[in-house]
Protein backbone atom coordinates (compact mmCIF):
# COMPACT_ATOMS: atom_id res chain seq x y z
CA UNK A 1 0.00 0.00 0.00
CA UNK A 2 0.62 3.78 -0.43
CA UNK A 3 2.76 4.58 2.29
CA UNK A 4 4.81 7.88 2.72
CA UNK A 5 8.81 8.49 3.24
CA UNK A 6 10.00 9.47 6.77
CA UNK A 7 13.67 9.97 8.01
CA UNK A 8 15.11 8.91 9.51
CA UNK A 9 14.11 5.85 10.30
CA UNK A 10 15.15 5.75 13.66
CA UNK A 11 17.45 7.91 16.12
CA UNK A 12 19.11 8.04 19.29
CA UNK A 13 19.57 11.39 21.24
CA UNK A 14 20.69 12.93 24.45
CA UNK A 15 18.57 14.04 26.32
CA UNK A 16 18.63 17.85 25.73
CA UNK A 17 19.10 17.34 21.87
CA UNK A 18 16.93 19.07 19.22
CA UNK A 19 15.67 16.63 16.83
CA UNK A 20 14.24 17.04 13.55
CA UNK A 21 12.41 14.67 10.97
CA UNK A 22 10.69 15.45 7.85
CA UNK A 23 7.98 13.35 5.97
CA UNK A 24 8.00 13.67 1.65
CA UNK A 25 5.17 12.66 -0.55
CA UNK A 26 5.17 12.42 -4.70
CA UNK A 27 1.95 14.12 -5.29
CA UNK A 28 0.54 17.48 -3.56
CA UNK A 29 -1.21 17.11 0.25
CA UNK A 30 -3.63 19.86 1.40
CA UNK A 31 -3.38 18.26 5.54
CA UNK A 32 -0.40 17.38 6.82
CA UNK A 33 -1.02 15.51 10.64
CA UNK A 34 1.91 14.24 13.27
CA UNK A 35 1.10 11.55 15.22
CA UNK A 36 2.97 9.93 18.41
CA UNK A 37 2.59 6.16 18.68
CA UNK A 38 3.44 4.03 21.87
CA UNK A 39 4.17 0.42 22.20
CA UNK A 40 0.22 -1.11 22.58
CA UNK A 41 -1.47 2.19 22.24
CA UNK A 42 -2.74 4.01 19.01
CA UNK A 43 -1.41 7.09 17.57
CA UNK A 44 -1.99 10.29 19.02
CA UNK A 45 -2.38 13.94 17.45
CA UNK A 46 0.29 16.27 17.84
CA UNK A 47 -0.13 18.80 14.92
CA UNK A 48 -2.20 19.24 12.37
CA UNK A 49 -1.13 21.52 9.28
CA UNK A 50 -3.69 23.17 7.03
CA UNK A 51 -1.87 25.59 4.32
CA UNK A 52 1.47 25.55 2.92
CA UNK A 53 4.42 27.27 4.83
CA UNK A 54 2.24 27.30 8.00
CA UNK A 55 4.54 27.17 11.18
CA UNK A 56 2.42 25.58 14.26
CA UNK A 57 4.26 24.73 17.87
CA UNK A 58 2.63 22.63 20.66
CA UNK A 59 5.12 22.69 23.93
CA UNK A 60 8.57 21.91 22.95
CA UNK A 61 6.98 20.25 19.31
CA UNK A 62 7.39 22.72 15.99
CA UNK A 63 5.89 21.12 12.61
CA UNK A 64 5.70 23.30 9.38
CA UNK A 65 3.83 22.40 6.21
CA UNK A 66 6.37 22.63 2.66
CA UNK A 67 5.82 25.48 0.70
CA UNK A 68 5.73 22.60 -2.12
CA UNK A 69 2.66 21.08 -0.37
CA UNK A 70 5.13 17.47 -1.01
CA UNK A 71 6.61 17.55 2.54
CA UNK A 72 6.25 18.25 6.36
CA UNK A 73 8.70 18.85 9.08
CA UNK A 74 8.57 17.95 12.77
CA UNK A 75 11.12 19.34 15.40
CA UNK A 76 11.96 18.56 19.04
CA UNK A 77 13.63 20.86 21.32
CA UNK A 78 15.34 19.88 24.13
CA UNK A 79 14.26 16.22 24.01
CA UNK A 80 12.95 14.30 27.73
CA UNK A 81 12.97 10.88 27.81
CA UNK A 82 9.09 10.67 27.49
CA UNK A 83 9.77 11.95 24.20
CA UNK A 84 10.44 8.33 22.89
CA UNK A 85 7.98 6.74 20.70
CA UNK A 86 7.29 6.07 17.08
CA UNK A 87 6.15 9.39 15.29
CA UNK A 88 3.80 9.12 12.25
CA UNK A 89 3.48 12.02 9.68
CA UNK A 90 0.18 11.73 8.10
CA UNK A 91 -1.26 13.79 4.59
CA UNK A 92 -4.37 13.85 2.79
CA UNK A 93 -4.46 14.21 -0.58
CA UNK A 94 -6.80 16.47 -2.62
CA UNK A 95 -10.12 14.50 -2.47
CA UNK A 96 -10.65 15.19 -6.42
CA UNK A 97 -7.84 13.62 -7.39
CA UNK A 98 -7.93 10.60 -4.82
CA UNK A 99 -11.53 10.42 -4.54
CA UNK A 100 -11.73 9.70 -0.88
CA UNK A 101 -10.89 11.93 2.48
CA UNK A 102 -8.22 9.26 3.09
CA UNK A 103 -4.80 9.65 5.23
CA UNK A 104 -1.52 8.52 3.37
CA UNK A 105 0.76 7.23 6.57
CA UNK A 106 4.58 7.32 6.84
CA UNK A 107 6.91 4.56 7.66
CA UNK A 108 7.63 6.65 10.99
CA UNK A 109 10.50 7.47 12.97
CA UNK A 110 11.72 5.73 15.93
CA UNK A 111 12.70 8.26 18.46
CA UNK A 112 14.64 6.71 21.69
CA UNK A 113 16.28 9.47 24.51
CA UNK A 114 19.32 8.60 26.51
CA UNK A 115 19.17 9.99 29.86
CA UNK B 1 -16.61 12.99 26.61
CA UNK B 2 -15.38 9.27 25.90
CA UNK B 3 -12.80 8.82 23.39
CA UNK B 4 -12.47 6.28 20.40
CA UNK B 5 -12.86 2.78 22.38
CA UNK B 6 -12.52 -0.65 20.53
CA UNK B 7 -12.66 -4.27 21.06
CA UNK B 8 -11.25 -6.95 21.79
CA UNK B 9 -7.72 -5.73 22.70
CA UNK B 10 -6.17 -8.73 22.07
CA UNK B 11 -7.38 -11.62 20.00
CA UNK B 12 -5.87 -15.32 18.29
CA UNK B 13 -7.41 -16.67 15.44
CA UNK B 14 -7.18 -19.84 12.85
CA UNK B 15 -5.87 -19.38 9.59
CA UNK B 16 -9.61 -19.71 7.52
CA UNK B 17 -11.68 -18.44 10.56
CA UNK B 18 -13.29 -15.14 10.44
CA UNK B 19 -13.37 -12.56 12.63
CA UNK B 20 -15.30 -8.97 13.58
CA UNK B 21 -13.67 -5.91 15.48
CA UNK B 22 -15.79 -3.31 17.02
CA UNK B 23 -15.33 0.19 17.41
CA UNK B 24 -17.23 2.73 19.09
CA UNK B 25 -16.32 6.51 17.60
CA UNK B 26 -15.73 9.60 19.76
CA UNK B 27 -19.08 11.29 20.63
CA UNK B 28 -20.01 13.84 17.88
CA UNK B 29 -18.00 12.20 15.46
CA UNK B 30 -19.88 10.62 12.12
CA UNK B 31 -16.79 9.18 9.94
CA UNK B 32 -14.97 6.29 10.95
CA UNK B 33 -11.83 4.84 9.07
CA UNK B 34 -10.26 1.85 9.60
CA UNK B 35 -6.10 1.01 9.19
CA UNK B 36 -4.07 -2.25 9.38
CA UNK B 37 -0.66 -1.68 10.99
CA UNK B 38 1.47 -4.61 10.61
CA UNK B 39 4.72 -4.66 12.84
CA UNK B 40 7.08 -2.03 12.39
CA UNK B 41 5.05 -0.67 9.20
CA UNK B 42 3.41 2.54 9.51
CA UNK B 43 -0.82 2.33 9.46
CA UNK B 44 -2.19 1.11 6.02
CA UNK B 45 -5.68 2.31 4.92
CA UNK B 46 -8.77 -0.24 4.52
CA UNK B 47 -11.72 1.88 4.30
CA UNK B 48 -13.61 4.70 5.73
CA UNK B 49 -17.69 4.87 6.16
CA UNK B 50 -19.13 8.45 6.33
CA UNK B 51 -22.79 8.34 7.58
CA UNK B 52 -23.20 4.27 7.55
CA UNK B 53 -22.15 4.74 4.11
CA UNK B 54 -18.38 2.79 2.54
CA UNK B 55 -16.52 6.21 1.49
CA UNK B 56 -13.28 5.31 -0.04
CA UNK B 57 -11.64 1.91 0.45
CA UNK B 58 -8.00 1.11 0.24
CA UNK B 59 -6.01 -1.86 -1.18
CA UNK B 60 -8.12 -4.90 0.86
CA UNK B 61 -9.68 -8.13 -0.67
CA UNK B 62 -13.49 -7.77 -0.76
CA UNK B 63 -13.16 -10.37 2.63
CA UNK B 64 -12.21 -6.87 4.19
CA UNK B 65 -15.47 -5.70 4.81
CA UNK B 66 -17.09 -3.14 7.38
CA UNK B 67 -20.64 -1.49 8.52
CA UNK B 68 -21.46 1.26 10.17
CA UNK B 69 -24.74 1.46 12.53
CA UNK B 70 -26.95 4.47 13.04
CA UNK B 71 -24.98 5.68 16.07
CA UNK B 72 -21.67 5.54 13.95
CA UNK B 73 -20.07 2.91 16.02
CA UNK B 74 -18.38 0.30 13.28
CA UNK B 75 -17.62 -2.89 12.99
CA UNK B 76 -15.07 -4.42 10.67
CA UNK B 77 -15.15 -8.11 9.24
CA UNK B 78 -12.30 -10.34 8.06
CA UNK B 79 -13.04 -13.55 6.31
CA UNK B 80 -11.00 -16.62 5.60
CA UNK B 81 -8.17 -14.99 7.83
CA UNK B 82 -4.77 -15.44 6.59
CA UNK B 83 -1.69 -15.69 8.27
CA UNK B 84 -0.21 -12.05 6.68
CA UNK B 85 -3.46 -10.66 8.71
CA UNK B 86 -1.86 -10.69 11.53
CA UNK B 87 -1.30 -6.80 12.70
CA UNK B 88 -2.93 -4.43 14.86
CA UNK B 89 -6.47 -3.10 13.81
CA UNK B 90 -7.25 0.90 14.74
CA UNK B 91 -10.05 2.58 14.10
CA UNK B 92 -10.34 6.14 13.81
CA UNK B 93 -13.61 8.61 14.32
CA UNK B 94 -13.23 12.19 12.74
CA UNK B 95 -16.08 14.72 13.41
CA UNK B 96 -16.29 14.77 9.63
CA UNK B 97 -14.84 13.58 6.24
CA UNK B 98 -11.36 14.62 6.14
CA UNK B 99 -11.05 16.23 9.44
CA UNK B 100 -8.50 14.99 11.76
CA UNK B 101 -8.55 11.50 12.92
CA UNK B 102 -8.74 10.44 17.02
CA UNK B 103 -7.54 6.70 17.13
CA UNK B 104 -8.61 3.64 19.43
CA UNK B 105 -5.89 1.37 20.79
CA UNK B 106 -6.14 -0.83 18.89
CA UNK B 107 -6.88 -4.40 18.58
CA UNK B 108 -4.10 -7.13 17.82
CA UNK B 109 -4.80 -9.92 15.98
CA UNK B 110 -2.91 -12.87 15.82
CA UNK B 111 -3.56 -15.63 12.78
CA UNK B 112 -1.91 -18.99 13.66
Amino acid sequence: GQQLNQSPQSMFIQEGEDVSMNCTSSSIFNTWLWYKQEPGEGPVLLIALYKAGELTSNGRLTAQFGITRKDSFLNISASIPSDVGIYFCAGRPWVLTSGTYKYIFGTGTRLKVLA
Amino acid sequence: ETGVTQSPTHLIKTRGQQVTLRCSSQSGHNTVSWYQQALGQGPQFIFQYYREEENGRGNFPPRFSGLQFPNYSSELNVNALELDDSALYLCASSLDQGTVYTFGSGTRLTVV
